[in-house]
């Protein structure tokens, strides 16, 4: 692989059900995001990691968790979908070592629909 | 707080000029990027601007005042493929980007 990838590309989930996305970077980043997307408004920031095994907050943080037990991997968990949890959700990774500089790589997206 | 505004929408004529405007105001300042996301897509880097001026690459430029807390992102000899939406993205003092809500750009022939 190369770049990010994320799984799945699209979801229907029923109202109440437990869903993780996930998202996979092969380019040793040590920094990762998730973000969703709403018609009309800008990329939400989610959770972040600044480097594996640290964790945070965002924008909009409630109803998701994460874990970053490793450099790769940064999969994002809703213990109990809402509808409002239906958007297009984006991983993202930087390599925000070098003096703070930040230009962050997308995934394809995962389109959840929670209904 | 922390704010980025955009034009929601623009429309330009094929092998014309555009000029898309950001205006932002961030907890500290650490740059202001430029993404294209064509629909459906991810988001794709294009510029990245921290002191002032104009950044030329190719058919894009950006542009950064500071002291205004604006840029601009010039698109010169407009072509189809160029319809997507224009994302700006100010970086803050924890080096986080805040997001506007992108500009679609409509190209016509």
């Amino acid at each position: 692989i190369a770049g990010i990838t994320q799984a799945p590309t699209s979801q229907i989930l029923a109202a109440g059900r437990r869903m993780t996305l996930r998202c996979t970077q092969d380019m040793r980043h040590n920094a990762m995001y998730w973000y969703r997307q709403d018609l009309g408004l800008g990329l939400r920031l989610i959770h972040y990691s600044n480097t594996a095994g640290t964790t945070g907050k965002g924008e909009v943080p409630d109803g998701y968790s994460v874990s970053r037990a490793n450099t790769d991997d940064f999969p994002l968990t809703l213990a109990s979908a809402v509808p409002s949890q239906t958007s297009v959700y984006f991983c993202a990774s930087s390599d925000k070592g070098g003096g703070g500089y930040n230009e962050q790589f997308f995934g394809p997206g995962t389109r959840l629909t929670v209904l | 707080g922390q704010n980025i505004d955009q034009p929601t929408e623009m429309t330009a004529t094929e092998g014309a000029i555009v000029q898309i405007n950001c205006t932002y105001q961030t907890s500290g300042f650490n740059g202001l990027f430029w993404y294209q996301q064509h629909a459906g897509e991810a988001p794709t880097f294009l510029s990245y601007n921290v002191l002032d001026g104009l950044e030329e690459k190719g058919r894009f430029s950006s542009f950064l005042s500071r002291s205004k807390g604006y840029s601009y992102l010039l698109l010169k000899e407009l072509q189809m493929k160029d319809s997507a939406s224009y994302l700006c993205a100010g970086m803050d003092s924890n080096y986080q980007l805040i997001w506007g809500a992108g500009t679609k750009l409509i190209i016509k022939p």
